[in-house]
């Protein structure tokens, strides 16, 4: 079975702080994600990685940045927390190619920024 | 305009009966998939069913189907037989261009909050 695995699955920072959320994938997935999870808006793209030190910008990278130094390992970095960066954050990984291109998910890390 | 639409914000729905999630997509490409989600309380994304723009037939997966209307551009996930354990958020998502051809994200719909009553 796939395992996507987030450091943590409750944090609370403080406005301004550098907050890292990391997430390991066990299955040796080319592709790596990070979404932000808000009431009503659904799922949206934050940054995504087809490989190591390769990144993209998805929908609402503004705010973050991402660090992709082993395959296996996805960051996703708030410089300078802000309360509207207090939201559910998914991380999750998939192969390069074949099998739909399945997104297998981590259980999350809810973030409160005060 | 939504890339994904899912219509029902919430359901109720008995025990044993059969459940339809609605979701209509909006892409030009050609080449796409479509997946559902179930999101439980515990906030973890399980993936149920995956659907090819060019598959001929209907996805299934044991009490989970796809219904993929090409034309009308619809994929709405019928659940048979329900069970309280099925109460959870449903998210509708697709993928743009083929299978393999990049690592960009899905974009999902808003959700439809499915309730088990017993």
């Amino acid at each position: 079975d796939v395992k996507v695995t987030q450091s943590s699955r409750y944090l609370v920072k403080r406005t301004g702080e550098k907050v890292f959320l990391e997430c390991v994938q066990d299955m040796d997935h080319e592709n790596m994600f990070w979404y932000r999870q808000d009431p009503g808006l659904g799922l949206r793209l934050i940054y995504f990685s087809y490989d190591v030190k390769m990144k993209e910008k998805g929908d609402i990278p503004e705010g973050y940045s991402v660090s992709r130094e082993k395959k296996e390992r996805f960051s996703l970095i708030l410089e300078s927390a802000s309360t509207n960066q207090t939201s559910m954050y998914l991380c999750a990984s998939s192969k390069l190619a074949g099998g739909g291109d399945t997104q297998y998910f981590g259980p999350g890390t809810r973030l409160t920024v005060l | 305009a939504q890339k994904i639409t899912q219509t029902q914000p919430g359901m109720f729905v008995q025990e044993k009966e059969a459940v339809t999630l609605d979701c209509t997509y909006d892409t030009s490409d050609q080449s796409y998939g479509l997946f559902w989600y179930k999101q439980p309380s515990s906030g973890e994304m399980i993936f149920l069913i995956y659907q090819g723009s060019y598959d001929e037939q209907n996805a299934t997966e044991g009490r989970y189907s796809l219904n993929f209307q090409k034309a009308r551009k619809s994929a709405n996930l019928v659940i048979s037989a329900s069970q309280l354990g099925d109460s959870a958020m449903y998210f509708c998502a697709m993928r743009e261009g083929p299978s393999g051809g990049g690592a960009d994200g899905l974009t999902f719909g808003k959700g439809t909050h499915l309730i088990i009553q017993p």
